[in-house]
């Protein structure tokens, strides 16, 4: 069955420190994979992709996330936090045969302290 | 990238009425999607929507409660029907995007709904 983890369902950290967000997939071959931030209140907006290629993919904000296959995880990080990034974080997967649904994990609630 | 415009953009409903959210899209798209996302909950795919058929519904979710109407490429309804506190949510249209090379998948601001 397909599935998308996040582990951390809340995440806290000082302005100025590193973030790194976990997730974990099970797919059946390697699928596309998306990190979407949700600011309160606000829709989605897309942070990086992965496609295929250079598995170290950088996104906007100064987010990036790195694809390890063997790992079925593609993990997000931020050198140094903003109290701006302050928000909700989902992963998610797709098709890479066509568009179509994106299964999301459960999302991981990022505070961020002076 | 596709720019999305969803409305309303937040109702508070009675139960046992029906709500309609539309979703426009400033260019034309094969496929669009609506999605649910229930209080503290992460999101779930209603159905996925594509010009001239039928919405493709998931598991769980029927035409008769979310029916979907789709009349052209850049246009999309998605209708909460007989409403009950349970159907609290954001709803959210998504479109593939691909204005930029292998872009993604773009999503709405969101339709916040609250049934009383």
């Amino acid at each position: 069955a397909q599935s998308v983890t996040q582990p951390d369902i809340h995440i806290t950290v000082s302005e100025g420190a590193s973030l790194e967000l976990r997730c974990n997939y099970s797919y059946g071959a390697t699928p596309y994979l998306f990190w979407y931030v949700q600011s309160p209140g606000q829709g989605l907006q897309l942070l990086l992709k992965y496609f295929s290629g250079d598995t170290l993919v950088q996104g906007i904000k100064g987010f990036e996330a790195e694809f390890k296959r063997s790992q079925s995880s593609f993990n997000l990080r931020k050198p140094s936090v903003h109290w701006s990034d302050a928000a909700e974080y989902f992963c998610a997967v797709g098709p890479t045969d066509s568009w179509g649904k994106l299964q999301f994990g459960a999302g991981t609630q990022v505070v961020v302290t002076p | 990238s596709a720019v999305i415009s969803q409305k309303p953009s937040r109702d508070i409903c009675q139960r046992g009425t029906s709500l309609t959210i539309q979703c426009q899209v400033d260019s034309q798209v094969t496929m669009m999607f609506w999605y649910r996302q229930q209080p503290g909950q992460s999101l779930t795919l209603i159905a996925t929507a594509n010009q001239g058929s039928e919405a493709t519904y998931e598991s769980g979710f029927v035409i008769d409660k979310f029916p979907i109407s789709r009349p052209n490429l850049t246009f999309s309804t998605l209708t909460v029907s007989n409403m009950s506190p349970e159907d609290s949510s954001i709803y959210l249209c998504s479109v593939e995007d691909e204005t930029l090379e292998a872009e993604g998948y773009t999503f709405g601001s969101g339709t916040r709904l609250t049934v009383v």
